[in-house]
């Protein structure tokens, strides 16, 4: 089955620097990339996806990248904020009908003000 | 349009006995799913759902049951509660768009103490 390898664990970055965070994933049929935040005690919310067919998405400060080739994928924020602290999780899915996720271990973000 | 609503948000049972998560969405999403979130180990998903009247295993379902027979609702059981059941439970649904993944949406999920 698929297998979803996430790092760092956590990361600190000074308030306006960015911020990357990697996954690998193990099963070559995986074509659908999910980016979720949890904020602490609440729910996962998706931040941005990406699909197989595309190499980049960008949406205002928030990037991924996929590498299908290598199967992994990056996340990219861009003038961390504040807000932007939080765990971060990566997923892949192979969207055979079920559309079950696999999800990373996640990333704890600290933006230093 | 309250999304994906769980109860209850908090639950303490003692080792052996049962009890049910309820999950509701009003999305007319076809596909439902159950995740355990535990400390360092991400989400992974219990059981799963692609409509009403059909469930599926996820990738930890020992010790858990779920039924669907309607499709704004999906619900979780634990039939005779383990300490290693303590975790946080989610709850997301999504539309089923014939073989092409959306987005999962998420309830504020259910924090589950085993004693």
């Amino acid at each position: 089955g698929e297998n979803v390898e996430q790092h760092p664990s956590t990361l600190s970055v000074q308030e306006g620097d960015s911020a990357v965070i990697k996954c690998t994933y193990s099963d070559s049929a995986s074509n659908y990339f999910p980016w979720y935040k949890q904020e602490l005690g609440k729910r996962p919310q998706l931040i941005i996806d990406i699909r197989s067919n595309v190499g980049e998405k960008k949406d205002q400060r928030i990037a991924v990248t996929l590498n299908k080739t290598a199967k992994h994928f990056s996340l990219h924020i861009t003038e961390t904020q504040p807000e932007d602290s939080a765990v971060y999780f990566c997923a892949a899915s192979s969207g055979q009908g079920a559309q079950k996720l696999v999800f990373g271990q996640g990333t704890r973000l600290t933006i230093n003000p | 349009n309250a999304g994906v609503t769980q109860t209850p948000k908090f639950r303490v049972l003692k080792t052996g006995q049962s009890m049910t998560l309820l999950c509701a969405q009003d999305m007319n999403h076809e596909y439902m799913y159950w995740y355990r979130q535990d400390p360092g180990m991400g989400l992974r998903l219990i059981h799963y759902s692609v409509g009403e009247g059909t469930t599926a295993k996820g990738e930890v379902p020992d010790g858990y049951n779920v039924s669907r027979l309607k499709k704004q609702n999906f619900l979780l059981g634990l039939e005779s509660a383990a300490p290693s059941q303590t975790s946080v439970y989610f709850c997301a649904s999504s539309y089923g768009a014939g073989g092409v993944d959306q987005p999962q949406h998420f309830g504020d999920g259910t924090r589950l103490s085993i004693l």
